[in-house]
């Protein structure tokens, strides 16, 4: 069946340094990966978006300057937070989907907390 | 920009019981909805997805779509513990790969 890892699962930095964040897709082919944020109350916000026929693009209040993400294929993804702040905080979800399918298959997530 | 919006935002039924959760969209050129349960600790699952008016009934899940007023609804029948979790609607776009979520809402089941 469909699978996404992320790693590490739970992460604890010091205000102002950076996180390194993985995500792999197992089992399917995406052909679409999508980051988001969870807040500590539970609500979404898509960071970026990648799609087999797109480059990554990032939404509102979301910049690869912040938020550097690679991928060699849709299939294995990376972000960055950098120079995490208190607001950064939260569980970091990775999407990976198929297109032709209209669905996102979600990891169980990344937690960062920020002293 | 596309909102979608939940309904409760906490629900409480006792074993056995019914659970209808409500969600509707901003956006008239949604393509799917799609429901999400995500239990504490985990990422979201999908539990479903409906695109054409009427129900769809998947186990002791249905979800109703109404494209008119482009509202979903769902429906846990003979609901178990098990069941307690946040349950989000998303709507995906197919244009564009993107799912917006809603705020969720809590479900409880009591024993």
């Amino acid at each position: 069946g469909a699978l996404v890892y992320q790693y590490p699962r739970r992460t604890i930095c010091k205000s102002g340094t950076s996180m390194r964040m993985e995500c792999q897709a197992v089992g399917f082919q995406a052909t679409s990966v999508a980051w988001y944020r969870q807040s500590p109350q539970k609500t979404f916000e898509l960071i970026a978006l990648s799609t087999v026929n797109s480059a990554i693009k990032y939404e509102q209040n979301f910049t690869q300057e912040k938020f550097p993400i690679s991928h060699p294929n849709l299939s294995f993804s990376s972000m960055t937070v950098l120079n995490a702040y208190l607001e950064d905080r939260g569980l970091y979800l990775c999407g990976a989907g198929h297109l032709n399918y209209a669905e996102q298959f979600f990891g169980p997530g990344t937690r960062l907390t920020v002293l | 920009q596309q909102k979608v919006q939940q309904s409760p935002e906490s629900l409480s039924v006792p074993e056995g019981g019914m659970a209808s959760l409500n969600c509707t969209s901003s956006d008239r050129n949604f393509q799917y909805f799609w429901w999400y349960r995500q239990h504490s600790g985990e990422g979201p699952k999908a539990l479903m997805s409906i695109f054409s008016d009427g129900d769809k009934k998947e186990g002791r899940f249905t979800a109703h779509l109404n494209k008119a007023s482009l509202h979903v609804s769902l429906h846990i029948r003979d609901s178990q513990p098990s069941d307690s979790a946040l349950y989000f609607c998303a709507v995906y776009n197919t244009n564009t790969g993107k799912l917006t979520f809603g705020d969720g809402t809590v479900l409880t089941v009591k024993p």
